[in-house]
């Protein structure tokens, strides 16, 4: 168990330009969460996957941003055309049941400039 | 509407000192009860969890949180705080399994020599 990976550790980008990042759960996980954090915040449910199927999306999930889980495994989020409020730390969460709670990954932090 | 509220968002203690942070939620039922805590620049890392039985559930790193169902409440506690305990703590219940995670605004605390 080498626990949620998530790259790039940090992504700087220029305004307007896309952006992805991965995230690698647990591989016995069955469930995904996207989440974003901004500065003196907690976290916000962006998106929830179990196995490849997108379950839920939140009203925050605008249409610029889209996620995929091709294969149940690994999972991508991407950002079209960045825009300075999608600065933030974008966390990737893996979970087997929600009793077990869910084991995050050290997050992907995004600066748009 | 489901929310949940940290009233504290940051609280200063001296180490070897007890600690108290409080979590209220407001749910139709009692969700299952989540503590996480962040350190800068970091992913969340799980401290304990509640979903039923004894309402005193103990944690990793000394922590422990009580349930109190009446004051609709999972208030974290340790007895005596080290300065490795200085980090950003979140309350996060869960409905159901359909459900996501909900996160309080968190409790930033700090520790004083």
């Amino acid at each position: 168990d080498t626990g949620v990976s998530q790259n790039p550790r940090h992504k700087i980008t220029k305004r307007g330009q896309n952006v992805t990042f991965r995230c690698d759960p647990i591989s016995e996980h069955n469930r995904l969460y996207w989440y974003r954090q901004t500065l003196g915040q907690g976290p916000e449910f962006l998106t929830y996957f179990q196995n490849e199927a997108q379950l839920e999306k939140s009203r925050l999930l605008s249409d610029r941003f889209s996620a995929e889980r091709p294969k149940g495994s690994f999972s991508t989020l991407e950002i079209q055309r960045t825009e300075q409020g999608d600065s933030a730390m974008y966390l990737c969460a893996s979970s087997l049941a929600v009793e077990n709670g869910y084991t995050f990954g050290s997050g992907t932090r995004l600066t748009v400039v | 509407a489901q929310s949940v509220t940290q009233p504290d968002i940051h609280i200063t203690v001296s180490e070897g000192a007890s600690l108290e942070l409080r979590c209220n939620y407001s749910y139709g039922a009692t969700p299952y009860l989540f503590w996480y805590v962040q350190s800068p620049g970091q992913g969340l890392q799980l401290l304990l969890k509640y979903f039923s039985g004894d309402t005193l559930v103990q944690g990793i790193k000394g922590f422990e949180a009580e349930f109190k169902r009446s004051q609709s409440s999972f208030n974290l506690r340790k007895p005596s705080v080290h300065w490795s305990d200085a980090a950003e703590y979140f309350c996060a219940p869960v409905q159901d399994a359909g459900n996501m995670l909900t996160f309080g605004g968190g409790t930033r605390l700090m520790v004083k020599p």
